[in-house]
């Protein structure tokens, strides 16, 4: 197992279209997070999936993101409608629900919205 | 709500040296963690160190040591014998175990001298 993977590593878009990025956790990870992390700042919670139910949703997270966890596996987060607000890098994690330590993050996806 | 407040946005240490970064967290909740994590310039976040609420030790994984000082809320990171891999970016963080949520520092940016 080679870890968590994030697709596309970088993705540039213009104002207004539609970007959605896709996470592959490690195999026996049943908990998937997303993050997304600006410049000079730790990551910022964006949502949480158990399997394939999406628990938890940040209050800031406006409507036109959105998360899917099908199956309990892979993950996408789709960015609807982006704003040059919305550029950051975006993080993906995974722990095992037994383990109460560590999360593990993916590289990351670069948006860049000009 | 909570808040994890890392004061140092930057640090300098001599090669072979230990230093402390400082982490301090606000929460009312009793039983939580709290974790550091390094970010290198390439971008992933790699888990270094973790420390329950109700743990009486300090947590210790080679060369890294978490002070953790429950009354006053802090909850500093020392490395010692300092190598230049160390250069990165270090994240404080903190997990309730009654949610799933991780709320990140604004982040440390160590940088070791030769």
């Amino acid at each position: 197992d080679t870890g968590v993977s994030q697709d596309p590593r970088h993705k540039i878009t213009k104002r207004g279209q539609n970007v959605t990025f896709r996470c592959d956790p490690i195999s026996e990870h049943n908990r998937l997070y997303w993050y997304r992390q600006t410049l000079g700042q730790g990551p910022e919670f964006l949502t949480y999936f158990q399997n394939e139910a999406q628990l938890e949703k940040s209050r800031l997270l406006s409507d036109r993101f959105s998360a899917e966890r099908p199956k309990g596996s892979f993950s996408t987060l789709e960015i609807q409608r982006t704003e040059q607000g919305d550029s950051a890098m975006y993080l993906c994690a995974s722990s095992f629900s037994q383990s109460v330590y560590e999360q593990y993050f993916g590289p990351g996806t670069r948006l860049t919205v000009t | 709500a909570q808040k994890i407040t890392q004061t140092q946005p930057g640090m300098f240490v001599q090669e072979k040296e230990a230093v402390t970064l400082d982490c301090t967290y606000d929460t009312s909740d009793q039983s939580y963690g709290l974790f550091w994590y390094k970010q290198p310039s390439s971008g992933e976040m790699i888990f270094l160190i973790y420390q329950g609420s109700y743990d009486e030790q300090n947590a210790t994984e080679g060369r890294y040591s978490l002070n953790f000082q429950k009354a006053r809320k802090s909850a500093n990171l020392v490395i010692s014998a300092s190598q230049l891999g160390d250069s990165a970016m270090y994240f404080c963080a903190m997990r309730k175990n009654t949610g799933n949520q991780f709320y990140f520092g604004t982040g440390t940016s160590l940088t070791v001298i030769p």
